[in-house]
């Protein structure tokens, strides 16, 4: 089956600078690929997805990739700020398994004011 | 709008008692319904899922089962609570293609 490893496992920097989480999965069949950020007692929401026949994909301040050769995919979060603190969860999706998805076990991001 | 209900929010439970966990969807149909558990500090474990009423697929071995009686109603049960169940339960849908799944708000149960 599919599986999943996210680096760090926590990351503290201060507001202003850049983060960046890292993900692999194995399942070269995977093809969707979303973040989810989850604050402190609530359910993941998701943040930003990418699908495999795309190599980047932003919104404002959160980037993704994708690089389907290695098989790695990247979240990119420029000018952090503190509401930006929280847990963040890489997930890889193969279509063929009724669309459930593979979850990586999560990064804590703390940005200092 | 689409929304997912999860409750109780919280929940303690000694241990060999049993448990019920309700989670309903509202504002679509025939969605993937899921439940996941989180450690500690930890991912997200999925548990089951399913894809209509009456299928459910099992991820890991447990102590737990599941339910779908009706199309958007997904429940977790035990019959009898052990101390390593404890954790916080997340029930999640999506729909049938490859999509983001939307979580519900999340059950903290402690087994005590």
């Amino acid at each position: 089956g599919e599986n999943v490893e996210q680096h760090p496992s926590t990351l503290s920097v201060q507001e202003g600078d850049s983060a960046v989480i890292k993900c692999t999965y194995s399942d070269s069949a995977s093809n969707y690929f979303p973040w989810y950020k989850q604050e402190l007692g609530k359910g993941p929401q998701l943040i930003i997805d990418i699908r495999s026949n795309v190599g980047e994909k932003k919104d404002q301040r959160i980037a993704v990739t994708l690089n389907k050769t290695a098989k790695h995919f990247s979240l990119h979060i420029t000018e952090t700020q503190p509401e930006d603190s929280a847990v963040y969860f890489c997930a890889a999706t193969v279509n063929t398994n009724a669309g459930k998805s593979t979850f990586g076990d999560g990064t804590t991001l703390t940005v200092k004011p | 709008s689409q929304t997912i209900h999860q409750w109780p929010a919280t929940l303690v439970q000694p241990v060999g008692s049993p448990l019920s966990l309700e989670c309903t969807v509202e504002g679509t149909s025939n969605p993937n319904l899921y439940w996941y558990r989180q450690a500690a500090g930890r991912g997200l474990q999925l548990l089951f899922y399913s894809v209509g009423i009456g299928q459910i697929s099992s991820e890991v071995p447990q102590n737990l089962s599941a339910s779908r009686p009706q199309d958007r109603q997904f429940i977790l049960s035990s019959k009898k609570l052990l101390l390593s169940d404890s954790g916080f339960y997340l029930c999640a849908w999506n729909y049938q293609q490859n999509t983001e799944a939307f979580f519900g708000q999340g059950t903290r149960l402690t087994v005590v």
